[in-house]
């Protein structure tokens, strides 16, 4: 089975641009979740979706969106980008629950310039 | 929310030496795990482990849900377990993963 997969891999933007980012889960999961890593914050959940609906949400400005398709693939949004969005963003995918065994995709590395 | 702490926060070893990572909860959790980042960033998840013991090759995991730890055991240590390990978990219906700070582990020759 293919693992998580995210893409692109690497992102420079500017200040003030928006940027959208893709999650493919595997095979079979329905959960989808979004984390944001930053040296200085850590691992920070963003949220998570399942059957299309987000089912919970971090502390994280309404800049930051997203969303669930119908084949369990997602997207997450930033809008107006701050340089403190740099970051590297994880998705993580489970069965049903993201109290199940979380499986990462390799993630996306954002610098914003 | 949850609070998530890990100790240490680094650790050297020599190549074959072992040792032991601890989480502490703030609160119960329904959900714990601990992953392992390589140097790329990618987070590799070693134990699904809410209660008891579980072991996998020369790591193992041990979760006290009622007194709120858990422990990972690192036998006979390599230089391919270098890396960070964090522990996450989550508690009641909540579904978002709190992570700790990690312990950045590094194997040396």
């Amino acid at each position: 089975k293919a693992g998580v997969t995210q893409t692109p891999r690497y992102l420079i933007k500017t200040r003030g641009q928006q940027v959208t980012l893709s999650c493919s889960p595997i095979s079979g999961h329905r959960s989808v979740s979004w984390y944001q890593q930053t040296p200085g914050q850590g691992l920070q959940f963003l949220f998570e979706y399942f059957s299309e609906t987000q089912r919970n949400k971090g502390n994280f400005p309404g800049r930051f969106s997203g969303r669930q398709f119908s084949n369990s693939r997602s997207e997450m949004n930033v809008s107006t980008l701050e340089l403190g969005d740099s970051a590297l963003y994880l998705c993580a995918s489970s069965l049903v629950y993201s109290q199940e065994t979380q499986y990462f995709g390799p993630g996306t590395r954002l610098l914003v310039l | 929310g949850i609070q998530v702490e890990q100790s240490p926060p680094d650790l050297i070893l020599q190549e074959g030496a072992n040792s032991t990572l601890r989480c502490n909860f703030s609160d119960s959790v329904n959900n714990l795990q601990w992953f392992h980042q390589n140097p790329w960033g990618q987070l590799i998840n070693l134990f699904y482990i809410p209660s008891g013991t579980k072991q996998n090759g020369r790591l193992s995991a041990t979760t006290v849900a009622t007194e709120r730890y858990s422990l990972l055991y690192i036998s006979s240590s390599q230089t391919t377990d270098s890396g960070v390990y964090f522990c996450a978990g989550s508690g009641g219906t909540a579904s978002k993963l709190t992570f700790g700070t990690g312990t950045r582990l590094q194997v040396t020759l």
